[in-house]
């Protein structure tokens, strides 16, 4: 079965940038579904960042929008997150998923890291 | 985009039934079909319970029910069981602009 794994740096400095990458096992990212990040601040809840298709259509949170970037590479089977200019509001665990497509929500989801932003 | 609203908070005791709510406006819940409900317990991913506002996915307990009326959509969980305290998020479509906006997500504690 399809599973998702998120790596990366798990301290980023202020006005930076966090760069994630989810890898895809069990399965293609080249299959009918588009492929998600969703974030959670500690205590707080979910928001949706954005989503790619394997072709590299996009679409991202409007809130989010202007410091975004979901790029897919499909000979490494992953998708990865670019998001710049951080702030400690931007600590959270963030999650890669698998979107069911047409709105339909997240069926796979992947453990989670933590990002930290601070100096 | 808000937040949908959910109960910060609902409890039952074991073997009873609760019920979540999930209230959006006529750009999200109202005007589409497709409100996923997930469970999530401490320090883990979420899990997705309901799709299409109704519909379970495989290996997922018929003790969980999803319905939609207006602007709002409910999680009912029947037959409570102690494995079933988690945080509950709901989660909407909501157009093409924006696509997806989740709930503010209630804690469920059984007594």
């Amino acid at each position: 079965q399809v599973q998702l794994q998120e790596s990366g740096p798990g301290l980023v400095k202020p006005s930076g940038t966090l760069s994630l990458t989810c890898a895809v096992s069990g399965g293609s990212i080249s299959s009918s579904n588009w492929w998600s990040w969703v974030r959670q601040p500690p205590g707080k809840g979910l928001e949706w960042i954005g989503e790619i298709y394997h072709s590299g259509s996009t679409n991202y949170n409007p809130s989010l929008k202007s410091r975004v970037t979901i790029s897919v590479d499909k000979s490494k089977n992953q998708f990865s997150l670019k998001l710049s200019s951080v702030t400690a509001a931007d600590t959270a665990v963030y999650y890669c998923a698998r979107d069911r497509g047409e709105g339909d929500g997240f069926d796979i989801w992947g453990q989670g890291t933590m990002v930290t932003v601070s100096s | 985009q808000s937040a949908l609203t959910q109960p910060a908070s609902v409890s039952g005791s074991p073997g009873q039934s609760i019920t979540i709510s999930c209230t959006g406006t006529s750009s999200d819940v109202g005007s589409y079909n497709l409100v996923s409900w997930y469970q999530q317990h401490p320090g883990k991913a979420p899990k997705l319970m309901i799709y299409e506002g109704s519909k379970r996915p495989s290996g997922v307990s018929n003790r969980f029910s999803g319905s939609k009326s207006g602007n709002t959509a409910s999680l009912t969980i029947s037959g409570l069981q102690a494995e079933d305290e988690a945080d509950y998020y709901c989660c909407s479509y909501a157009g093409s602009s924006t696509l997806y906006v989740f709930g503010t997500g209630t804690k469920v504690t059984v007594l």
